[in-house]
């Protein structure tokens, strides 16, 4: 099946700095999605992106398909950022999604 | 603000006991999926519904664990007999068709002593 790595799997960063999160993939995908799952263990859908570039607010992801890898940049990192950031990737569109390990995030005041 | 319901939010059962899990998705979201999260195995899924029947349930335990959706408004995990290695978080989450976003619940923390 397919497989998703996430990189790194942990990070540490002072509030207000930059940081990118790395999804590689193993094949080509139809389907992919980052989550956002906060300390409370909410898991919260940040961006539907099997292609391109997208933008919400101080948050931005691009997928090149053709390289099978996403990047997830997050922007003036906040407290409230901290948590785990899944990429989560299908094949077809049916909803079978396979998420990675996760980058466990943690912004410090 | 809509948003996907689950009960219990915590769950603490000894082992053999029968677990049941019970999901509100969102009113109109057509497919509903199943996750669970655990240290080792991370999010799997466990089976999905789409317009109430079932899609695809490969990733679940068929002997023990079973999925159903009796009506648009509800989907309900059971474990019967539960086992200490099904402790877990379990999602639940919603969505339409063709949009390919998933809503996720809150999980529900089963704990099988």
């Amino acid at each position: 099946g397919i497989q998703v790595e996430q990189s790194p799997p942990d990070l540490i960063l002072q509030e207000g700095a930059n940081s990118t999160l790395r999804c590689n993939f193993s094949d080509s995908v139809n389907n992919l999605q980052w989550f956002h799952q906060n300390p409370w263990g909410q898991l919260i859908n940040l961006f539907y992106i099997p292609s391109g570039t997208k933008q919400n607010g101080r948050l931005s992801a691009t997928t090149v398909a053709t390289e099978r890898y996403s990047l997830l940049y997050i922007s003036s990192s906040q407290t409230t950022d901290s948590g785990v950031y899944f990429c989560a990737v299908e094949r077809t569109r049916g909803g079978k999604l396979i998420f990675g390990q996760g980058t466990e995030l943690s912004v410090k005041p | 603000d809509a948003r996907v319901t689950q009960t219990p939010r915590d769950k603490v059962t000894e082992m053999g006991q029968e677990v049941t899990m019970r999901c509100q998705p969102i009113l109109g979201h057509n497919t509903v999926f199943w996750y669970r999260q655990t240290m080792m195995q991370g999010l799997e899924l466990l089976a999905y519904f789409r317009n109430r029947a079932p899609l695809d349930d490969s990733g679940m335990p068929k002997d023990r664990f079973s999925a159903e959706m009796p009506d648009a408004t509800l989907a309900t995990l059971k474990i019967q007999p539960s086992e200490p290695r099904d402790s877990a978080v379990y999602f639940c989450a919603s969505g339409l068709w063709g949009s390919d976003t998933q809503y996720f619940g809150p999980g529900t923390r089963l704990t099988v002593l």
